[in-house]
């Protein structure tokens, strides 16, 4: 069980377009989801909470208006990078927890998302 | 200002002996620690938690001890095996909120030797 997806689970992408990152919890409801980004060698930065039918919560430095992020249902959220920038080229890994669970401190990572901006 | 640090980047340990990673931390407010494991290219796995209220939480060859004066934890490992070459994460919850926020360490990279 707490299996979460992720896709693509690579892209590459030219300079000032959008990309979109689809991130799904497959066998439970996540109340919560979580963005993260690892740029190589470093820890995991949270970017941004979600919870279902609500406005994200961004971290401080995250710009909200690059990093678009929906959670419209219990089991999808969405991470679109608009006007991508080389810069943007980072590992974007998604988790979700279920807030309503006994052990709702965990949370369950997907795959990850190499994006590279060219 | 890093309020979970992994002060290892590294550890190298033989095939069977225990591998001992560590994690400090400096906010008194987190009250759930948590353990995760990642491959390069792949998210991380949950491997082991431990509440505040406990010093120690066991999890068959996983042991995750925690010094609440001291602000420090660690994970056993024991024995070791080649499969658990990979880099460990440590992670705190932040209290309160509406959601249950992961600070994240730096991560120590092991390798286990054959």
């Amino acid at each position: 069980g707490a299996v979460v997806s992720q896709h693509p689970s690579w892209v590459i992408c030219k300079s000032g377009t959008s990309v979109k990152i689809e991130c799904r919890s497959l066998d439970f409801q996540a109340t919560t989801m979580f963005w993260y980004r690892q740029f190589p060698k470093q820890s995991l930065m949270l970017m941004a909470t979600s919870n279902e039918g609500s406005k994200a919560t961004y971290e401080q430095g995250v710009e909200k208006d690059k990093f678009l992020i929906n959670h419209a249902s219990l089991t999808l959220s969405t991470l679109t990078v608009t006007s991508a920038h080389p810069e943007d080229s980072s590992f974007y890994i998604c988790s979700a927890s279920n807030s309503l669970a006994p052990s709702s401190y965990e949370q369950y990572f997907g795959p990850g998302t190499r994006l590279t901006v060219t | 200002d890093q309020q979970v640090k992994q002060n290892s980047p590294s550890l190298s340990v033989q095939e069977g002996r225990i591998s001992i990673l560590n994690c400090d931390y400096t906010n008194s407010m987190f009250d759930y620690f948590l353990w995760y494991k990642k491959y390069p290219a792949e998210g991380p796995t949950f491997l082991i938690s431990i509440s505040s209220i406990k010093d120690k939480n066991e999890d068959g060859r996983f042991t995750v001890f925690l010094n609440k004066s001291a602000k420090h934890l660690s994970l056993h490992i024991v024995p070791s095996q080649p499969g658990d070459s990979a880099v460990y994460f440590c992670a705190a919850s932040v209290v309160g909120g509406a959601t249950n926020k992961l600070i994240f360490g730096t991560g120590t990279l092991l390798a286990v030797q054959p």
